[in-house]
């Protein structure tokens, strides 16, 4: 089974819009962090957001916001008033603590267009 | 200071040939990772370094692929008798630690491995 599965190959979104990017994922682990990363076309891959599976507050950081759903297994990123410079592929991640060694597994990807 | 450095960006080689990919990590960073991200993929986890030792190595496909660190910082991804199937692009990560479910990894620029 997969255990990060992103559904959305590629989205598009109006400059200046809010975008969601959707991220489930699968595991038995109470402990585990939840991260999202950016590569752009340079390929270098950047780190946006975290949420920790016991933290009760979504994470935020900048334009960046995580909408943590704990029962239904789910981490979206929403970008507020995209820009044209977030044009990239975005990554949803996950570490698990207890069961999951020192591995980070890594979705297949979404790649996200800001159409001006 | 310094990112997470990655020599050479890119390396062509012939099936069978035996290669070496460097990582050179933040300094003071403990914790050292190697992915291998092939076309429209999500990175793949390697193998995880804390340290001079390898603490998880689960991710290597076979035992052509082997990694070490031996003063624990500067890292050696070796593979040998390469084969078409290793061409992809091999990210190395860095963080302050490895343990728990936070660890903020920083990413290098990869490198880009053909094998003809």
């Amino acid at each position: 089974a997969q255990k990060i599965t992103q559904t959305q190959p590629g989205m598009f979104v109006q400059e200046k819009e809010a975008v969601t990017l959707d991220c489930t994922y699968d595991t038995s682990d109470q402990s585990y962090g939840l991260f999202w990363y950016k590569q752009p076309s340079s390929g270098e891959m950047i780190f946006l957001i975290y949420q920790g599976s016991y933290d009760e507050q979504n994470a935020t950081e900048g334009r960046y916001s995580l909408n943590f759903q704990k029962a239904r297994k789910s981490a979206n990123l929403v970008i507020s008033a995209s820009q044209l410079g977030d044009s990239a592929m975005y990554f949803c991640a996950m570490r698990e603590v207890n069961t999951g060694g020192f591995k980070t597994i890594f979705g297949a990807g979404t790649r996200l267009f800001v159409k001006a | 200071g310094a990112g997470v450095s990655q020599t050479p960006s890119n390396k062509v080689t012939e099936k069978g040939k035996y290669v070496e990919l460097r990582c050179d990590p933040i300094s003071g960073h403990t914790a050292l990772y190697w992915y291998r991200q092939s076309l429209g993929q999500g990175p793949e986890f390697l193998i995880y370094f804390q340290g001079t030792g390898a603490a998880d190595d689960s991710g290597l496909p076979n035992d052509r692929f082997f990694a070490v660190r031996p003063e624990g910082s500067v890292s050696t991804l070796k593979i040998q008798r390469t084969e078409r199937g290793d061409s992809a692009v091999y990210l190395c990560a860095s963080s302050v630690t490895g343990t728990g479910h936070y660890n903020e990894q920083f990413f290098g620029p990869g490198t880009r491995l053909t094998v003809l």
